[in-house]
């Protein structure tokens, strides 16, 4: 069975400082994509981050950047200069092949001016 | 234009009563997919439908069934709702041969 891991129900970072937020899944596939989403108090999910697992490159846009240790079964999610507006609660999320989404439990991010 | 849209935005109801929630996505995906968020905010899939055929059913009750009139359309019926039924509920779509999962606002799902 697939699952995602996070083990930090909530995180706080200081505006502009550094926060990376952990998540582990379990999988015997060997293709497979990973995400993070982003979900502020509007509900809405948002697309953050992807990464194929075929890829050795980590996967970057702008100030969001992953570690993806594929061996080790971990994707990671950097946030650098932390802003006001990336207060909300993350999700990595699993997609197999076939097109079956797996979620964590997700991790609530506080921002403190 | 919204990619993927449920209606409605909240739901009020009583214990017993039938309700639906109407999904639509005109990006043209194959697959589409309902969620439920519970009060922890945890995050489970309950239906997916590819082409119009169901292709996961995550032993959600009986009383949960999805309907697809079409390609662009997953709506989700609800019999004899019950206390432990609220919940947000996440409509989502990607496509067959992609990676990225579109979400709807989500609806909210408030049994008294």
């Amino acid at each position: 069975a697939q699952t995602v891991t996070q083990s930090q129900p909530e995180m706080s970072v200081q505006e502009a400082e550094t926060v990376t937020l952990s998540c582990t899944y379990d999988t015997s596939e060997s293709d497979y994509y990973l995400f993070w989403y982003k979900q502020p108090p509007s509900r809405q999910m948002i697309l953050v981050i992807r990464q194929e697992a075929y890829k050795q490159q980590n996967a970057t846009e702008n100030r969001f950047s992953v570690n993806f240790q594929k061996a080790a079964k971990s994707f990671s999610l950097k946030i650098s200069d932390s802003q006001l507006g990336d207060a909300a609660m993350y999700f990595c999320a699993y997609r197999r092949p076939g097109n079956q989404f797996y979620f964590g439990t997700g991790t609530s991010l506080t921002v403190i001016p | 234009d919204t990619a993927v849209s449920q209606t409605p935005k909240y739901l009020v109801t009583q214990m017993g009563n039938d309700k639906s929630i109407k999904c639509e996505q005109n990006l043209g995906h194959d697959t589409m997919y309902w969620y439920k968020q519970d009060s922890k905010k945890f995050l489970k899939i309950m239906f997916s439908y590819n082409n119009k055929e169901l292709i996961i059913n995550e032993t959600v009750p009986n009383r949960f069934s999805p309907k697809s009139p079409d390609k662009a359309h997953l709506n989700l019926h609800i019999n004899s709702l019950e206390l432990g039924d609220s919940a947000v509920y996440f409509c989502a779509s990607s496509p067959r041969q992609g990676v990225v999962a579109f979400f709807g606002q989500g609806t909210r799902l408030t049994v008294v």
